[in-house]
């Protein structure tokens, strides 16, 4: 168990719809990462945030926005959803700077989204 | 920005033989080389790194190397087991705390 929880696991909605994907990192990482990882795909980096700060950016569609809150969980919402958007979302975390700061990426789970 | 590519994208190897995938890099000022294990169904996990001021680093059956020089580091593999079977992704750490993924090795062991 990494301790980074992303809900939901799984997701089916329409071409067109907004969906919402939520990631918790882990206890005292200041950092979120979201990457996209399509069927036989490698990870494609989408977005970082650091204590409620864009700190990168990726090859993230127009379409697609994210945010960290002050509690440090984060949110990526996808909207006017297309056929090729169907995808494992992968949230990762790390304390992110500093010190304590490794470079080693905390990954969820993921959430898997189809769409019809 | 940085480029990882990654080889090969599948490998398939007899139980207790070794594997060894191989990742080049574009940017000479990247510090920091990991490769994460993909289980099915899982996320991504750490399963050895190594930093730009050593050369070699092993874990049990597991070792990678780096070589500055050609800016290339490979993920080793000793007396495969089946469930090493999963997907390997090796990364580039770059100073900008950017983390640019290889696009994976399916690696198959077989019993």
């Amino acid at each position: 168990d990494s301790g980074v929880t992303q809900t939901p696991k799984h997701l089916i909605t329409a071409t067109g719809q907004r969906v919402t994907l939520r990631c918790s990192p882990r206890s005292g990482d200041l950092s979120v990462y979201w990457y996209q990882q399509s069927l036989d795909q490698g990870l494609q980096f989408l977005i970082q945030y650091y204590n409620g700060e864009e700190r990168a950016k990726g090859n993230i569609l127009e379409r697609f926005s994210a945010q960290q809150f002050p509690d440090l969980h984060s949110e990526l919402n996808l909207s006017s959803l297309e056929l090729g958007d169907s995808a494992l979302y992968f949230c990762a975390s790390s304390v992110g700077l500093g010190d304590r700061y490794t470079g080693e990426l905390f990954f969820g789970e993921g959430s898997r989204l189809t769409v019809l | 920005g940085e480029n990882v590519e990654q080889h090969p994208s599948t490998l398939s190897v007899q139980e207790g033989d070794s594997a060894v995938i191989k990742c080049t890099y574009s940017d000479s000022a990247s510090n920091y080389f990991p490769w994460y294990k993909q289980e099915l169904g899982k996320g991504p996990q750490l399963i050895i790194d190594i930093r730009s001021n050593v050369g070699e680093k092993k874990d049990q059956r597991i070792a990678v190397t780096l070589n500055k020089t050609a800016k290339h580091f490979s993920l080793h593999i000793t007396e495969t087991q089946p469930e090493d079977s999963a997907v390997y992704f090796c990364a580039a750490l770059s100073l900008a705390g950017k983390s640019t993924f290889g696009d994976g090795t399916t690696l198959t062991v077989k019993p």
